[in-house]
């Protein structure tokens, strides 16, 4: 089973200052057919389910602000939020679907500092 | 638009089974798979399995694979997860998700189900 870990774990930051957090696979997660990790970000507030924010590692879903960025190659990924907001205040998760089981990461708890 | 409502929730004792469904709409219903992902309180998200609507096909969570049954009812545009023999570590939120095109994430989320087991 491919296991990922973030870092950190939780994360204050001000508003206005960017925030990044990191995702790390144990295995490769590259979809061979069409060169792209296999691999999502999402967001999800409490008492809210998680709302997708990136798919093959980079790709904005569309209606995602432009301050939420993500890159990543081989086993490291990482997603960016250029300049904090408070609505932003969230837990962040990657999970890839490269192969069943399609595991999250443990989580990021991003805070206002 | 696309809608995902899921039932409500469920209190049941240890050893009982529970069937949580997941009812979608605005899309075509055969052509998107749903994901369930359940998360226990104070806790991060775990993924049970997937299923295509399409055809049945699943994946399943090895953990899980003994104790859950995904299913699908395409007439009714509605999908569910069984899971028996539960004990206290099952009480989370269970969520079930569609695909986003290409089964590349979990783009539409139910509003998730609380399920409690409890003697």
């Amino acid at each position: 089973d491919i296991v990922l870990t973030q870092s950190p774990d939780s994360l204050a930051v001000s508003l206005g200052e960017r925030a990044t957090i990191n995702c790390k696979s144990s295995q490769t997660i590259l979809n061979s057919s069409n060169n792209k990790n296999s691999l999502a970000w999402y967001q999800q507030k409490p008492g809210q389910p998680p709302k997708l924010l990136i798919y093959w590692a980079s790709s904005r879903e569309s209606g995602v602000p432009e301050r939420f960025s993500a890159s990543g190659s081989g086993t490291h990924f990482t997603l960016t939020i250029s300049s904090l907001q408070a609505e932003d205040v969230a837990s962040y998760y990657c999970q890839q679907y490269h192969s069943a089981p399609h595991s999250f990461g443990q989580g990021t708890k991003l805070e206002i500092k | 638009q696309v809608q995902v409502v899921q039932s409500g929730a469920e209190v049941k004792k240890p050893g009982a089974s529970v069937k949580v469904s997941c009812k979608a709409s605005g899309y075509t219903f055969v052509n998107y798979g749903f994901s369930w992902v359940r998360q226990a309180p104070g806790q991060g998200l775990e993924w049970m399995g997937w299923i295509s609507a399409y055809n049945g096909n699943t994946l399943y969570a090895q953990k899980f694979q003994d104790r859950v049954t995904l299913t699908t009812d395409t007439s009714t545009g509605t999908a569910y997860m069984e899971l028996r023999s539960l004990r206290s570590d099952d009480t989370a939120v269970y969520y079930c998700a569609r695909d986003r095109v290409g089964r590349t994430g979990a783009l539409y989320w139910g509003q998730g189900t609380l399920v409690t087991v409890s003697s």
